[in-house]
């Protein structure tokens, strides 16, 4: 069983819609949970990073975590052409050691 | 506010050269660095990191190495590339280990 799991996509939605990607993972020792944004050929943008479960809103993202349930989602509202971009959602632990695990990505299309 | 540089963009090398990739951070003190290699279709695959000057982990055993001769400078290299060596290198900085990344814009390597 892989540590994080994100299923690949891709999503395709239309404009104005809420768009909702999820992660699960095995591992309970992660503290801090991270959504970047990668558009074709670029690095990956941080969006949201929250490090506790229950919700965190900036704008038209809102990260939820379920720690309990081992499941992080990703919510964007009024989605635009301009979300159109792979999500990767990440989850990592720096006590007792170090470690970083990103998932492989959502791709996700948004139509005009 | 912080920047990170890397060059060159794109990169098309023959199998057995060197290679050498270089990562700067703008705008911080003591970050700690990261190099990833990101594959088609596959999340982040952490190849090293650095908590300081001269201080380098290795992640994954392979064909190549890194170097942190200043504070805010991250260096990749191999002696010799093999074509398993492809790919879309990105390197990242944050304040603590293990906690939010900063990617920069990677560099695309393609070995023939």
């Amino acid at each position: 069983q892989k540590e994080v799991e994100q299923d690949p996509g891709p999503l395709s939605v239309p404009e104005g819609a809420i768009v909702s990607l999820n992660c699960t993972y095995s591992n309970s020792a992660f503290q801090y949970f991270m959504w970047y944004r990668q558009y074709s050929r670029k690095g990956p943008e941080l969006l949201m990073y929250t490090y506790s479960s229950g919700n965190k809103e900036d704008g038209r993202f809102t990260a939820q975590v379920d720690k309990s349930s081992k499941y992080i989602s990703l919510f964007i509202r009024d989605s635009q052409p301009s979300d159109s971009a792979t999500y990767l959602c990440a989850m990592s632990v720096n006590t007792g050691g170090f470690k970083t695990i990103f998932g492989a990505g959502t791709r996700l299309f948004v139509k005009a | 506010s912080q920047t990170i540089h890397q060059w060159p963009a794109t990169l098309v090398q023959p199998v057995g050269s060197p290679l050498s990739l270089e990562c700067t951070v703008e705008g911080t003190s003591n970050p700690n660095l990261y190099w990833y290699r990101q594959a088609a279709g596959r999340g982040l695959q952490l190849l090293f990191y650095s908590v300081g000057i001269g201080q380098i982990s290795s992640e994954v055993p392979q064909n190549l190495s890194a170097s942190r001769p200043q504070d805010r400078q991250f260096i990749l290299s191999s002696k010799k590339l093999l074509l398993s060596d492809s790919g879309f290198y990105l390197c990242a900085w944050g304040p603590r280990l293990g906690e939010t990344q900063y990617f920069g814009p990677g560099t695309r390597l393609l070995v023939l």
